[in-house]
């Protein structure tokens, strides 16, 4: 699996958007970019996912380099609740590791 | 309601005494996977199963087994719990494979004295 790499933290203020930056520059043509989110020691959860088209739903909006080789996830109005460990995975194979993501904090 | 349950949620136990942690999925689905979670280091793949009696090792399987006879059961074996497997575990399922929405459990947390 292409490695990700991700800023170790990033506060937002609440009813601001929270831009999320990956980088995945060893990415290869099939595999796709996966966004989940951990609030305090709960199970992992699924925000969205893209291969190269720009990929909106409920939760957030992700946006894919033309090269493909980073994404930034969106938040379009963080709220208190969206305080939680964002990671960015690239999968291909049957593996899936998570690495460390991104502490965000939302702020009052 | 389609879920994933563990079970114990808590576990305290000593060196050497063998425990199984278990994980079932109500959702029929084909993959089901380990990992666990320590500070600074994130959520790292255990071992995973993309079907009955098919599995495989993730990142970090030493000290650890799995069985995967029945679809919706996927337990974790610690033979002889060291220390260092003091952790917080988690087990996950989705209906094909790692590219697929994962559902997670909520978790056990397991200290080895």
């Amino acid at each position: 699996d292409a490695k990700t790499t991700q800023p170790t933290s990033m506060d937002c203020a609440e009813g601001r958007a929270a831009n999320l930056p990956c980088n995945h520059s060893t990415i290869s043509g099939n595999e796709y970019v996966y966004w989940y989110r951990q609030i305090h020691s709960q199970g992992p959860q699924y925000i969205i996912h893209g291969l190269k088209n720009n990929e909106t739903n409920e939760m957030a909006s992700l946006i894919i380099t033309e090269d493909r080789k980073s994404s930034t996830l969106i938040l379009p109005h963080a709220t208190l609740r969206d305080t939680a460990v964002y990671y960015c995975i690239v999968i291909n194979d049957y593996k899936l590791s998570f690495g460390a993501g991104t502490t965000v904090t939302v702020r009052a | 309601e389609a879920q994933v349950t563990q079970n114990p949620r808590y576990l305290i136990t000593v060196t050497g005494k063998k425990l199984t942690v278990t994980c079932s999925q109500n959702m029929n689905h084909e993959y089901m996977s380990w990992y666990r979670q320590d500070p600074g280091l994130g959520l790292r793949q255990i071992y995973y199963s993309m079907n009955v009696e098919v599995t495989d090792k993730g990142d970090v399987p030493e000290g650890y087994k799995v069985s995967r006879k029945e679809k919706r059961n996927f337990p974790l074996i610690l033979e002889s719990p060291s220390p260092n497997q003091t952790s917080l575990y988690f087990c996950a399922s989705s209906p094909g494979g790692p590219a697929d929405t994962q559902y997670f459990g909520p978790g056990t947390r397991l200290t080895v004295l």
